[in-house]
């Protein structure tokens, strides 16, 4: 069975630092896709990145980048320059392929807050 | 980029009740849809996969009968909870994955519903 551990419950970050939001995952599926969703207080999911279990270079989308060490099963996101819009729940999913049906599963989320 | 409606967007309904909540997607056909649900400063959990034409395939712990998941077309797919009780009230997420998607493929959410049962 698929599962996503996100160990951090809430992170705090200085604005225009970096920020580092961890994802562990488990899988037997040999292909699987690793996303990244931002959630701010109006509820609405926003994606951010994305990972192919076979993709060979680490996924960036301007601000957003994922740190994936497949052999550790770890998806980590990085946020450089944080802005103070950046605070959010932040969830970490993980899509399996035929196996797994499609559907997608989500880790408790970590929430973020940026300091001015 | 591509857009999911939930209809409504929230809803206060009296204990006993049902209510049908809505999920639509505007500009592509989604073969598959998911419902998930979410408490307060929790995850998504997901409830259900929605495949058009075929019966829904419902989560462990999830009451079929009380969650009633209808796929009528590539465009809509509608959550019902019958006999709504207050440990019901949350907020519902649909999501829709296109059409010939796969494990790569993006799945767009809708904005969800706030359901509250008094």
């Amino acid at each position: 069975a698929q599962k996503i551990t996100q160990t951090q419950p809430g992170m705090f970050v200085q604005e225009k630092e970096a920020v580092t939001l961890d994802c562990t995952y488990d899988t037997s599926d040999p292909s699987y896709g690793l996303f990244w969703y931002k959630q701010p207080s109006s509820g609405e999911m926003i994606f951010l990145i994305y990972q192919g279990s076979y993709d060979q270079q680490n996924a960036t989308e301007g601000r957003y980048s994922l740190n994936f060490q497949k052999a550790r099963k770890s998806a980590n996101l990085v946020i450089s320059a944080s802005q103070l819009g950046d605070s959010a729940m932040y969830f970490c999913a993980m899509r399996e392929g035929w196996t797994g049906g499609f559907k997608t599963i989500f880790g408790a989320g970590t929430r973020l807050f940026v300091k001015a | 980029g591509a857009v999911v409606s939930q209809h409504p967007s929230w809803v206060i309904c009296k204990s006993g009740t049902s209510v049908k909540i809505e999920c639509r997607s505007l500009d592509f056909q989604a073969t598959t849809m998911f419902w998930y649900r979410q408490f307060p400063k929790q995850s998504l959990m997901l409830m259900a996969t929605s495949n058009e034409g075929s019966k829904a395939t419902y989560e462990q712990g999830v009451e079929k009968d009380k969650f009633l998941i209808n796929h009528a077309s590539l465009t809509l797919s509608t959550l019902t909870v019958t006999s709504a009780h207050p440990e019901d009230s949350s907020f519902y997420i649909c999501s829709a994955l296109p059409s010939l998607a796969g494990a790569r493929s993006e799945q767009y959410f809708g904005p969800g519903t706030r359901l509250t049962v008094t």
